[in-house]
């Protein structure tokens, strides 16, 4: 079983909708928990991590759930530009493990 | 604003050549990565330093070295390049936000081709 799931995608979506990404871990010592964007043939870049109590930045809204260790993503009101593969990031002490990602494609 | 930067963007290498991909950051991290991304594989963690000259071997360090000499710089050295090393190259550095917890940037990266 792999360390940190997600889901397979992709996913294509009209322009304004609203998009859900999931990600699984499976380390319970797991420590802190990140979303990355990372666009064709660039680097990952930090979107936002994820806290317990949930945290929204604008249109992004990221969960997370302990108890069954799960982190979500949720984008509303999609954009063009939020098209790009999204990383699901958790981390043990200095270890960052990354799940494979899920590409999201927002179409016009 | 944090900033990781990488000696090329792309580099084009022959079979056996000895190739040097160098990182740098300027926010003094303490700890630096070096991941290999292919398609279909994800990000794979090659070495990582969390200190100068102290180095840790992550999941895929065959065929590859690293040092750390500087604080602000981490060199990675395939000895003798191969073919199947064709890949994205990623550098990285993380900080410490808190107890236990670590943020992580990236550079532009490296796209290596061997021949």
């Amino acid at each position: 079983r792999k360390e940190v799931e997600q889901d397979p995608g992709p996913f294509n979506v009209p322009e304004g909708a609203t998009v859900a990404f999931n990600c699984t871990y499976s380390n319970s010592a797991s420590q802190s928990f990140f979303w990355y964007r990372q666009d064709c043939r660039k680097e990952p870049k930090l979107l936002m991590s994820v806290y317990s109590s949930g945290n929204e930045d604008g249109r992004f809204t990221a969960q997370l759930n302990r108890a069954s260790q799960y982190i979500s993503l949720l984008i509303r009101d999609s954009k063009l530009s939020d098209s790009a593969t999204y990383l699901c990031v958790v981390t043990y002490g200095q270890n960052f493990v990354f799940g494979p990602g899920t590409r999201l494609s927002v179409l016009p | 604003d944090v900033k990781v930067t990488q000696s090329s963007r792309y580099l084009v290498k022959r079979t056996g050549e000895k190739v040097f991909l160098e990182c740098v950051q300027d926010m003094d991290h303490e700890n630096m990565f070096w991941y290999r991304q292919d398609p279909g594989l994800g990000l794979r963690l090659i070495y990582f330093s969390y200190d100068v000259k102290m180095k840790e071997k992550g999941d895929i360090p065959e065929g590859y070295s690293v040092s750390r000499e500087k604080k602000e710089r981490f060199s990675l050295i395939l000895e003798s390049a191969s073919t199947n090393q064709t890949s994205m190259y990623l550098c990285a550095s993380s900080f410490k936000l808190g107890a236990g917890t670590y943020e992580q940037y990236f550079g532009p990266g490296t796209r290596l081709t061997v021949t």
